[in-house]
This record gives C-alpha cells, structure tokens and sequence, in this order.
C-alpha cells in the first residue's frame, strides 16, 4: 500500500534556482494539502485542492505554486528559491476536507543556501 | 477563523508513568478535533478524532482524549508510557463545516525515559 508519496526525500537549493516537489496519492482522494513544517512552529497549510483543476491558497502561499491536473499528483513548485523556504514540507490527502483522517507523505527536507 | 494551542513544547515522562498532552482550541462551534503523532523522519499518524457524541475518544496505541466544551480543550492521555512513545504529537482542529482544512497546534515533543 503506497499511500502518499514525495520524491525526492532530501534536496538542497541554491539560492533563485526553481524545483518541483512532487506528490501522489494512490487512495482515490479529492483533497490534497502541502504543508511545510518549520522548528517549533507546527505545520502551516500552503495549498490544498478539493479536485482535479481546483487549487487553493492556505496560510503561506508565497513563493509556491500548485497544479492539479489529475486526481491522484499535486506537484509544489518554487519558482525562485529563498532561504526562508528551507523546511520539511508534507504532502497529505483526505477522503473529504476536514472531517476524515488525513494521510501523510513522509515528508522532503529542503534546504536553501 | 479556529486556531489551537499546545501550550508545552517539550515534555520528559518516565516510562510506565501516566501521560497528559494538553491541547486548547479557539473555534465558536464545536469543531471536529484530531490529535496526530509523529516519529522522528516520519509523516504524521492519526491517533483519535473527535467529531460528536461521546466525549471521551479512543485511539490507536493505546492513547485516548477527552473533549471538554466548557475548557476549550482536547487533551491526550496514556495511562502508562513506553520508550517507543517518544515522537512529536500535534493537536488539529477543523471547522465543522466541513470546508476548511485543518490547522494544526505547534507540536508537543514527548521524550521518555528509563
């Protein structure tokens, strides 16, 4: 059983360079959220998207862009990376969007120098 | 908009020794409310949720908690800790709408030792 999937685990930026972060999710789930995780700050929500086609901005969306073209991937884009964006960042999926468990990918760490 | 509180960062228990995480929550309703744990490297695990009804919940790994609407608050409990309960725990809350995702409290990191 896959669940959520990220590629790649680790990775380490230059400063403006541009990656993908990438997720998917074999359960058949609408809902998908990245989350990053930062040292004694929680997760903060950064996208999230009920559907294919339908993305929207969670608590912390600069810098990052979405797209949701099919159910089951919803690659993270950083256009132009920042040091401030060095951090675990989690993909998750969810059945409906806030009232059923939500699976977690185990996480990329990123980091910007 | 709901926001959650974990108001102890870190934790030290002994092991066998009982546990009480402790989680306060802002939301005018009753919101839906889960609490999370995660091992070091790994994703986070759902242990128990609350939605309605009985407000006493039981979750995996023996772990359990308790919903109090006059407190404001959803605090975890395990009568008896082992080792391989040292992990970070995250209270969530949503609203009951249905329609927004879930925010999470800053985490609570439970270390144990002998």
């Amino acid at each position: 059983n896959a669940g959520v999937t990220q590629t790649p685990k680790f990775r380490i930026l230059k400063i403006g360079q541009s990656m993908t972060l990438q997720c998917t999710q074999d359960m058949n789930h609408n809902y998908m959220y990245w989350y990053r995780q930062d040292p004694g700050m929680g997760l903060k929500l950064i996208y999230y998207s009920v559907g294919a086609g339908i993305t929207d901005k969670g608590e912390v969306p600069n810098g990052y862009n979405v797209s949701r073209s099919t159910t089951e991937d919803f690659p993270l884009r950083l256009e132009l990376a920042a040091p401030s964006q060095t951090s675990v960042y989690f993909c998750a999926s969810s059945f409906d969007v806030s009232n059923t468990e939500a699976f977690f990918g185990q996480g990329t760490r990123l980091t910007v120098v | 908009a709901q926001s959650v509180t974990q108001p102890d960062i870190h934790i030290t228990v002994s092991e066998g020794a009982s546990l009480e995480l402790r989680c306060n929550y802002s939301y005018g309703a009753t919101p839906y409310l889960f609490w999370y744990v995660q091992s070091p490297g790994q994703g986070l695990q759902l242990l128990l949720k609350y939605f309605s009804g009985d407000t006493l919940v039981q979750g995996i790994k023996g772990f359990e908690a308790e919903f109090k609407r006059s407190q404001s608050s959803f605090n975890l409990r395990k009568p008896s800790v082992h080792w391989s309960d040292a992990a970070e725990y995250f209270c969530a809350v949503a609203e009951n709408s249905g329609n927004t995702p879930l925010v999470f409290g800053k985490g609570t990191r439970l270390s144990v030792i002998a």
